[in-house]
């Protein structure tokens, strides 16, 4: 089956420090990869996305590439705010006639101190 | 473009007692995800819709949870009778056939 794996947290870093969220997965197919960020009391939110290998996709600081060859989607940020203190969600999804599966990982807390 | 609706947001019932919640996807979206998010852990699958057929209904406890969507649109998921254990986030999401995923911001039930 599909599954994807995260860096156990909580992740404590202080302001402007460098992040690095692991991200592996294992899939039966071709399947598009996510980052989703979940702010406290929130629903998850679409950080960031990749559709193929070596593609890279960024947002608000944050990337992350689509690494067929070790399947990963690590999450990097150079210079981390107090306000990205939030959980961090790894996912894919494979699209398929019977319906698109979407499978999450476990989810990093990311804790930035001032 | 509204987003996807949930209500309510928050929910307090004794264990045994019914409850339901209500999700109105992002118009034009196929699929429907019913989700439970304990705290602390990633969202689990409860349910997938594709229009008003389910895709996915294995990790669903039938015993006491039910979902239907009427005519591909709105959707409801109900639990009776509830345990404690059911106390959660549960998130509602969707998505075109080839997107990603667009979340409410979820209904935190507490059964005391």
């Amino acid at each position: 089956g599909n599954s994807v794996t995260q860096m156990e947290g909580p992740v404590t870093l202080s302001e402007e420090a460098f992040l690095t969220i692991n991200c592996t997965y294992t899939a039966t197919g071709y399947p598009s990869l996510f980052w989703y960020v979940q702010y406290p009391g929130e629903g998850l939110q679409l950080l960031l996305k990749a559709t193929k290998a070596d593609d890279k996709g960024s947002n608000k600081g944050f990337e992350a590439t689509y690494r067929k060859e070790t399947t990963s989607f690590h999450l990097e940020k150079g210079s981390v705010q107090v306000s990205d203190s939030a959980v961090y969600f790894c996912a894919l999804i494979l699209f398929n006639n019977a319906g698109n599966m979407l499978t999450f990982g476990g989810g990093t807390r990311l804790m930035v101190k001032p | 473009e509204a987003g996807v609706a949930q209500s309510p947001r928050y929910k307090i019932i004794e264990k045994r007692q019914s409850v339901a919640f209500w999700c109105n996807p992002i118009s034009g979206h196929a699929t429907l995800y019913w989700y439970q998010q304990i705290l602390g852990q990633g969202p689990k699958l409860l349910i997938q819709f594709q229009n008003n057929g389910v895709v996915d209904d294995s990790q669903l406890p039938k015993d006491r949870f039910s979902a239907e969507r009427l005519k591909g649109v709105d959707s409801t998921l109900k639990i009776q009778p509830a345990k404690l254990e059911d106390s959660a986030v549960y998130l509602c999401a969707s998505s075109f056939v080839t997107s990603e995923a667009f979340f409410g911001q979820g209904t935190r039930l507490t059964v005391v």
